[in-house]
């Protein structure tokens, strides 16, 4: 059973679309996230949920807007790709108080 | 906001000698200092972590110190293996709800 899981694996599209991942966590946690991980493997946290209710949002791009229907789930649209968003980007989750991560495999987005 | 350093960025040691990982942090209410272990092409995945009120913690060849009054934590790797060949990131949180900072990372290297 995975923890976190999020789809798809690979994502290649072209400049100026619209593409969305979902993740899933089946570990009864409260908190998600998701991060970019670019070319140099820093780990950047865009969005936090707790609860399916936003609590960080770094400075990102109004471009990439996260959705919570429920706690179990974190989807991230983005609109009007660009180069720049090239990366990977992971979903994670904890559970209350200072609790580890656990981590999605991730979603390589690749922009033509 | 908090602000974690780790060094080295690179780390190349020989199988069988020790490595070790440090990380400064600058937030003095940060109170949980986790360690990921990110191999090529997967997801970070939890090998230790600490709390503030804790000094050291040991898990067999991994042992990860905290100097809480000098604001830094550092990784222990003895009796290094090939598998060990990873990024290491160290990350520090305030808890409540538990913005997580990373480090930049260690591409650790163990030669056979």
């Amino acid at each position: 059973d995975t923890a976190v899981s999020q789809t798809p694996k690979y994502l290649v599209t072209q400049m100026g679309n619209d593409k969305s991942i979902k993740c899933e966590q089946n570990l009864g946690h409260d908190t998600m996230y998701w991060y970019k991980q670019d070319s140099k493997k820093f780990l950047k946290i865009m969005f936090s949920y707790n609860n399916k209710e936003l609590i960080i949002n770094e400075t990102v791009p109004n471009r990439f807007s996260p959705k919570s229907p429920d706690k179990a789930h974190l989807n991230l649209h983005i609109n009007s790709l660009e180069l720049g968003d090239s990366a990977v980007y992971f979903c994670a989750s904890s559970g209350r108080g200072n609790q580890p991560q656990h981590f999605g495999d991730g979603t390589r987005l690749s922009i033509l | 906001g908090e602000n974690v350093e780790q060094h080295p960025s690179t780390l190349s040691v020989q199988e069988g000698d020790s490595a070790v990982i440090k990380c400064t942090y600058s937030d003095s209410a940060s109170n949980y200092f986790p360690w990921y272990k990110q191999e090529l092409g997967k997801r970070p995945q939890l090998i230790i972590d600490i709390r503030s009120n804790v000094g050291e913690k040991k898990d067999q060849r991994i042992a990860v110190t905290l100097n809480k009054t000098a604001k830094h934590f550092s990784l222990h790797i003895t009796e290094t293996q090939p598998e060990d060949s990873a990024v290491y990131f160290c990350a520090a949180s305030t808890g409540g709800y538990q913005k997580v900072t990373f480090g930049t990372g260690t591409k650790l290297q163990v030669i056979p």
